[in-house]
């Protein structure tokens, strides 16, 4: 499984974007990257997942350049409620179910 | 989508004892995981939960330390065995859905 870095933390103020640069430089061409978010006291919960270009939700979107050795997660206009690790997992076909974490990024929110 | 209960949420235990962790799935799904959460750390895979067969276990988890159960679709246990106080953890099930994977809230073990 391909490797990922990402931030350790990064600090936002309500209402602003957050953007969260993932490098997994090791990324197969079976590989989709997947991110997770978990509050204190709670499993992960997804968030989105893609393979290229660029994929949008109600929640985020992720931008994922041509050569895929890095992705953003965009989260517009957060709130507190978004204070939370993110965890950002490339996902191959082979093991599907399989996920290995990094140390994630803490998002701390502030009004 | 799937809702992922275990049971207990949180338990105080002594060395030398073994909890038995339950893990219940509102659907049947394919594939079923346990992962450990050690203190400020991130998830670590222990194994996976198969169904009607010996669990499969990943570098540095054993089965005597470890044993987990997977009698039908929808349920899965984890026993930790013969505890001490590194083994105080949250220790969280996953099930697999179509798209994504789900977790369930975690059991917050602590070993005195």
């Amino acid at each position: 499984l391909a490797k990922t870095t990402q931030p350790i933390s990064m600090d936002s103020y309500e209402g602003q974007e957050v953007n969260i640069t993932c490098s997994h430089n090791n990324i197969a061409t079976n590989d989709y990257i997947t991110w997770y978010q978990q509050f204190p006291s709670q499993g992960p919960r997804f968030i989105i997942q893609g393979y290229k270009t660029k994929v949008t939700n109600e929640v985020a979107s992720l931008f994922i350049p041509a050569d895929r050795k890095s992705s953003t997660l965009s989260l517009p206009r957060v709130s507190l409620s978004d204070t939370a690790v993110y965890y950002c997992l490339v996902k191959t076909t082979d093991s599907w179910g399989k996920l290995q974490f990094g140390a994630g990024t803490q998002v701390v929110v502030t009004p | 989508s799937a809702v992922i209960s275990q049971k207990p949420s949180r338990d105080i235990c002594q060395r030398g004892t073994s909890l038995t962790i339950q893990c219940q799935v509102d659907s049947q799904v394919t594939m079923m995981f346990w992962y450990r959460q050690q203190p400020g750390q991130s998830l670590t895979l222990i194994a996976t939960a198969n169904q009607g067969s010996e669990a499969t276990y990943e570098s540095g988890f054993v089965i005597d330390k470890f044993p987990i159960s997977r009698p039908n679709l929808t349920f899965s246990t984890l026993t930790v065995s013969n505890m001490s106080p590194e083994d105080s953890s949250i220790y969280l099930c996953s099930a697999t859905g179509d798209y994504e994977q789900y977790f369930g809230p975690g059991t917050r073990l602590t070993v005195t």
